[in-house]
């Protein structure tokens, strides 16, 4: 079974400056790749996905991950942050191989942008 | 385009009642899935229904069920409540591919006392 470690339960970090979160997901022959984001009292929303091809990966709000699978890891990177990326951040990975749609998460990433 | 709708957003049971969930997804998808999420085990796929049909399932007990109606909408339905099972339930819809986007749903909060 899939499994999926994100290393940094919290991430505090100032306005502006670059972050990255990190991820790291147990091998397999081949897999899908998400980057979600939940903000308080709300459901999860794609950041971005990797299914094939680049490994460097642009999703939305300025966010993007890089695809790495000698090291099986897929860290997320934002240049310059705001206040308002305060959230949680979820890595999650499926196995294509099966077809299943089952995500399998990590357990979280919890992003403080202080002013 | 409307998103996921989940009713209700929050409810309260006792241990020992049963509960029922539930989901509707975005027009024209037919896949929806669920997921239990706690401060203990985070995030945990429970199940997924394409087309009226149980298409996957997630590693939980029996007390844990759900169906898919023609419309594609959902209900998830937990019998014999224990206080473990207080959670964040998210619905998630999709068209149904490995490879297409999973729409989240507000969730439901249930908190078993």
């Amino acid at each position: 079974a899939q499994s999926v470690t994100q290393l940094d339960s919290q991430v505090p970090v100032f306005e502006e400056a670059p972050v990255e979160l990190r991820c790291n997901y147990s091998s397999s022959v081949s897999v899908y790749l998400f980057w979600y984001v939940q903000y308080p009292n709300q459901g999860l929303q794609l950041l971005l996905k990797y299914l094939s091809g680049s490994t460097l990966v642009k999703g939305i709000n300025g966010f993007e991950a890089e695809f790495n699978k000698s090291q099986t890891s897929f860290h997320l990177r934002k240049p310059s942050v705001h206040i308002s990326d305060t959230a949680e951040y979820f890595c999650a990975v499926s196995d294509p191989d099966t077809g299943r749609r089952a995500l399998t998460f990590g357990s979280g990433t919890r992003l403080q942008v202080q002013p | 385009k409307a998103g996921v709708t989940q009713t209700p957003r929050y409810l309260i049971k006792t241990r020992g009642q049963q509960v029922t969930l539930s989901c509707s997804p975005i027009s024209g998808h037919r896949s929806v899935s669920w997921y239990q999420q706690t401060p203990g085990q985070g995030l945990q796929f429970l199940f997924e229904y394409f087309s009226e049909t149980q298409r996957n399932k997630g590693n939980f007990p029996g007390r844990f069920s759900g169906r898919q109606f023609s419309n594609s909408r959902s209900e998830m339905n937990v019998s014999t409540l224990e206080l473990g099972d207080s959670a964040l339930y998210l619905c998630a819809s999709s068209l149904g591919t490995a490879t297409d986007e999973q729409y989240f749903g507000p969730g439901t909060r249930l908190t078993v006392t």
